[in-house]
């Protein structure tokens, strides 16, 4: 069980269009969601928190403008990278929670090469 | 605010040996503290929780300890293998609830067959 999907699992682009990804608990509701960035050879860096239904809290030095973040229901959320730029190429991974649980459990992350 | 390092950034051993794996963490106010295996361009594979009331976690080949008051954890793997070869990941968690993981750069281990 626990199992967290995310769509696509690779995405190119080119400079100034949006992309969406996608971030889903297959097997239990998600009341929180998180979304993270790794950048070569970097560490996760937590971008933003979600909860189902409201908005999301977002880490500093994240743009809420660029990234829009959705959790419309307990198991999807999207991330919205708005007006990218090749500067926004990364490795974006999500990860679900469970309350009662208070673990994460982490989706396969989306490889985002901009152009 | 949180940091925390992994010692060292890179390991390469012969198969068969026992490694230790190190992580620190400036702030130990921690909840608790996770172990992952990342293979490359991959998603992250739990190996070990610790709770901060906990003193070590073992699965199998490997055992994670946390020393809390000073900020460190080791992880040991016993009798390494070629499929160990992967980054390793030590990230904390600070408060309980919706809190997200502070991660480490990892550490990039290579098993040598």
């Amino acid at each position: 069980g626990a199992v967290v999907s995310q769509h696509p699992s690779r995405v190119i682009c080119k400079s100034g269009t949006s992309v969406k990804i996608e971030c889903r608990s297959l097997d239990f509701q998600a009341t929180t969601m998180f979304w993270y960035r790794q950048f070569p050879k970097q560490s996760l860096m937590l971008m933003a928190t979600s909860n189902e239904g409201s908005k999301a809290t977002y880490e500093q030095g994240v743009e809420k403008d660029k990234f829009l973040i959705n959790h419309a229901s307990l198991t999807l959320s999207t991330l919205t990278v708005t007006s990218a730029h090749p500067e926004d190429s990364s490795f974006y991974i999500c990860s679900a929670m469970y309350r009662a649980q208070e673990t994460q459990y982490f989706g396969p992350g989306t490889r985002l090469l901009v152009l | 605010k949180q940091e925390v390092t992994q010692i060292p950034a890179a390991l390469s051993v012969p198969e068969g040996e026992n490694l230790v794996l190190n992580c620190s963490f400036t702030d130990s106010a921690i909840y608790n503290l996770q172990w992952f295996r990342q293979d490359p361009g991959k998603g992250l594979t739990s190996l070990l929780l610790i709770q901060s009331s906990q003193r070590e976690q073992t699965s199998g080949r490997l055992n994670a300890s946390l020393d809390k008051s000073s900020g460190r954890s080791t992880l040991y793997i016993a009798a390494s293998q070629p499929g160990d070869s992967a980054t390793y990941l030590c990230a904390v968690k600070s408060g309980g609830g919706a809190d997200g993981l502070t991660f480490g750069k990892g550490t990039h281990l290579i098993i040598q067959p």
